[in-house]
């Protein structure tokens, strides 16, 4: 695809539930980051993954976020026993890191989660 | 030190009029400052960014100001139209350390009026 995708576009869960979301970079990205926007907040890092380097996982909020990218490509963020404090736009974005467009990040649409 | 502070929350512009959104950061290691473009139910969009190497930069009616000393940078937007009505994010970063992760200001929301 031509940008970057996420899946599902939003999501409702009960609290307590374990939810995945998923991301498909743009083709080639070496480096992949979620980002997590709640209700008028800016942007917060979560993790960042970059070729086959340990994930830069500082941003998790709580040992219940954990985060996976298989084969250098597709990641799933998980989110496990889901509180409403979770509530908030997920957002991925990958970038040609080292690259000559100077590692600008492209963003996803964002995964919307409620949490009842 | 990795905070950056955003200004103003929200901003009312008049058609044609300028935009103005200030950012101030604090961690002296940043050396990539961009912004941030988001429209409602899409994701941010790279609008325009700058090193610390320059002052100034301008593309068509978008100039990123930048002042080292004083760990500031601000954006005008030139006779703005109501199709730029939307939330800007400044952000900062190591730009080949600590993975390039952003750290992003609280947003602006900007309304221009026709």
């Amino acid at each position: 695809g031509a940008g970057v995708s996420q899946s599902p576009s939003n999501k409702v869960t009960e609290k307590g539930k374990d939810v995945e979301l998923r991301c498909d970079p743009i083709s080639g990205h070496t480096a992949l980051y979620w980002y997590r926007q709640s209700l008028g907040q800016g942007l917060e890092f979560l993790i960042y993954f970059q070729g086959n380097s340990a994930p830069d996982k500082s941003g998790l909020p709580s040992d219940r976020f954990s985060a996976e990218r298989t084969g250098g490509s597709v990641s799933t963020l998980t989110i496990q026993r889901t509180q409403q404090e979770d509530s908030a736009v997920y957002l991925c974005a990958s970038t040609l890191y080292g690259g000559p467009g100077g590692n600008e990040q492209f963003f996803g649409p964002g995964t919307r989660l409620t949490v009842l | 030190q990795q905070q950056v502070k955003q200004s103003p929350q929200s901003l009312i512009v008049q058609k044609g009029g300028i935009s103005i959104i200030n950012c101030a950061y604090e961690n002296t290691a940043f050396d990539y400052f961009p912004w941030y473009q988001q429209f409602p139910g899409k994701g941010p969009a790279l609008l325009i960014a700058i090193r610390p190497d320059v002052s100034e930069k301008k593309e068509g009616r978008f100039t990123i100001s930048f002042n080292k000393s004083a760990k500031q940078f601000s954006l005008h937007i030139m006779d703005s139209q109501p199709g730029d009505s939307a939330t800007y994010f400044c952000a900062a970063s190591m730009l080949y350390n600590q993975g390039g992760k952003l750290i992003f200001g609280q947003g602006t929301e900007l309304s221009v009026k026709p």
